[in-house]
């Protein structure tokens, strides 16, 4: 198995700019989640999906985070405009169908810097 | 508001001396408490997790144990493979949702 597939692996853009994440969870998982990682905050939950449906965006920072799961291979973390305060790694982490709690499989991450 | 708290921040161990890392927390309504491992420039990785007060779980020279206050992840003759940044989280239920909380984590060095 390939693992959790995230994409691109380094992202740089300038303030203002759209910024589009993708991850590709674990096949036969049924819940994906997106976090954020940063030096001062730690690791903070953003959104999570169950079976491709959006359960709790509660930790989406503001507005122009969206999160998308239109199938269940496939998912997006939108930031629209970005800026330099988004600088941190993104990660995404599958969890096994049937299982509940924080037993994820996490991806290697996207580092993001907005300058 | 929950909290979760792990100390030291940072341990630097002889390989094969014996210790153990803190994760204290508040919150409200328990629901589960979840170690991993991270390794840098990676995403962590699932270790361990405890449900209950009084419940252990061990993998090889790990062990993580559970009172109402606070996890310990106890760490038996380490190897400089063990090397890592050990991260604890805390579900629990909040407004409805099963909220997460992770600890900033413990950087554990071991030195051969």
């Amino acid at each position: 198995d390939a693992g959790v597939i995230q994409s691109p692996r380094h992202e740089v853009t300038e303030m203002g700019q759209e910024v589009t994440l993708r991850c590709k969870p674990i096949s036969g998982h049924n819940s994906l989640f997106w976090y954020r990682q940063t030096m001062m905050r730690g690791l903070e939950l953003l959104i999570y999906f169950n079976n491709n449906v959006p359960i709790d965006d509660s930790g989406m920072p503001e507005d122009r985070f969206s999160a998308k799961m239109p199938n269940a291979s496939f998912s997006t973390l939108k930031i629209q405009p970005s800026e330099p305060r988004d600088s941190a790694v993104y990660f995404c982490a599958s969890r096994p169908t049937g299982t509940s709690g924080y037993e994820q499989y996490f991806g290697p991450g996207t580092r993001l810097t907005v300058t | 508001e929950d909290q979760v708290t792990q100390s030291p921040e940072a341990l630097r161990l002889q390989e094969g001396e014996s210790s153990s890392l803190n994760c204290s927390y508040t919150v409200s309504g328990l629901r589960g408490l979840f170690w991993y491992r991270q390794d840098p420039g990676k995403g962590p990785e699932f270790l361990f997790t405890l449900y209950s007060a009084g419940e252990e779980k061990e993998k090889e020279r790990l062990k993580a144990t559970l009172t109402k206050k606070e996890s310990f992840l106890h760490i038996t003759a380490p190897k400089p493979e063990d090397s890592a940044t050990y991260l604890c989280a805390v579900q629990a239920l909040s407004g409805g949702y099963q909220k997460v909380t992770f600890g900033t984590g413990t950087k554990l060095q071991v030195i051969p």
